[in-house]
């Protein structure tokens, strides 16, 4: 069965502090893994993605992730947390490309200043 | 850059009424999702479309139906609404078939709020 299951439904971090969000996945075939955001009452936006390339990838607004097969992971992580960055972060999974993502459940991001 | 364009952005209906959602994808893509989020929840896959054919069926109510039409854009038809169904609906574009595409791209969401 595929799934994905994001570790910790809410984290709380300083402002200049690193950013952790944790990711992990299962599934029977190789995936194409994708973090999304989603600032209050806004749409969903594509923070970067992974697919077969390499296994570390960049995205935007300073955020990273890293493909571990082998803990069958993609993480999140940013260096020094923004104010700006207070939202809700996806994980989510895709099989045979982008058809039918699977979202994890989310983890609200909490900036202190 | 052109976005994913929803409309209505905000949707109230009664009980028992119908409501039509529509999506405009990005130019020159050809694939378009329809995700239901209800409060506090992850976003559901309800249904997808490939030039203009149904190419995938998720959690979609048989209530509900939706089409892609020839110039790409999407409606999703609710109709004999229930309370249980006010959530926000996302709509997504990408390109290529299910085994091509490697990138949705979303738009900003109708909320519904049925009464």
């Amino acid at each position: 069965a595929q799934s994905v299951t994001q570790l910790d439904s809410h984290v709380s971090v300083s402002e200049g502090t690193p950013v952790l969000l944790r990711c992990n996945y299962s599934s029977s075939y190789s995936p194409s893994l994708f973090w999304y955001v989603q600032h209050p009452n806004k749409g969903l936006q594509l923070l970067l993605k992974y697919t077969s390339a390499a296994t570390l990838v960049k995205g935007i607004n300073g955020f990273e992730a890293e493909f571990k097969k082998s803990e069958t992971s993609f993480h999140l992580t940013k260096p020094s947390a923004h104010m700006s960055d207070a939202a809700e972060y996806f994980c989510v999974v895709s099989f045979f490309g982008a058809n039918n993502l699977f979202f994890g459940t989310g983890t609200r991001l909490t900036v202190i200043p | 850059a052109a976005g994913v364009i929803q409309s209505p952005r905000h949707l109230i209906k009664e009980k028992r009424e119908t409501a039509t959602l529509k999506c405009y994808p990005i130019p020159r893509h050809d694939t378009v999702y329809w995700y239901q989020q209800g409060p506090g929840q992850d976003p559901q896959f309800l249904i997808s479309f490939y030039e203009k054919m149904q190419s995938d069926k998720g959690s979609i109510p048989d209530r509900f139906s939706a089409q892609q039409f020839s110039d790409y854009h999407s409606e999703l038809n609710m109709s004999s609404l229930e309370l249980g169904d006010s959530a926000l609906y996302f709509c997504a574009s990408a390109t290529g078939d299910s085994y091509s595409t490697d990138t949705q791209y979303f738009g900003p969401g109708t909320r519904l709020t049925v009464l």
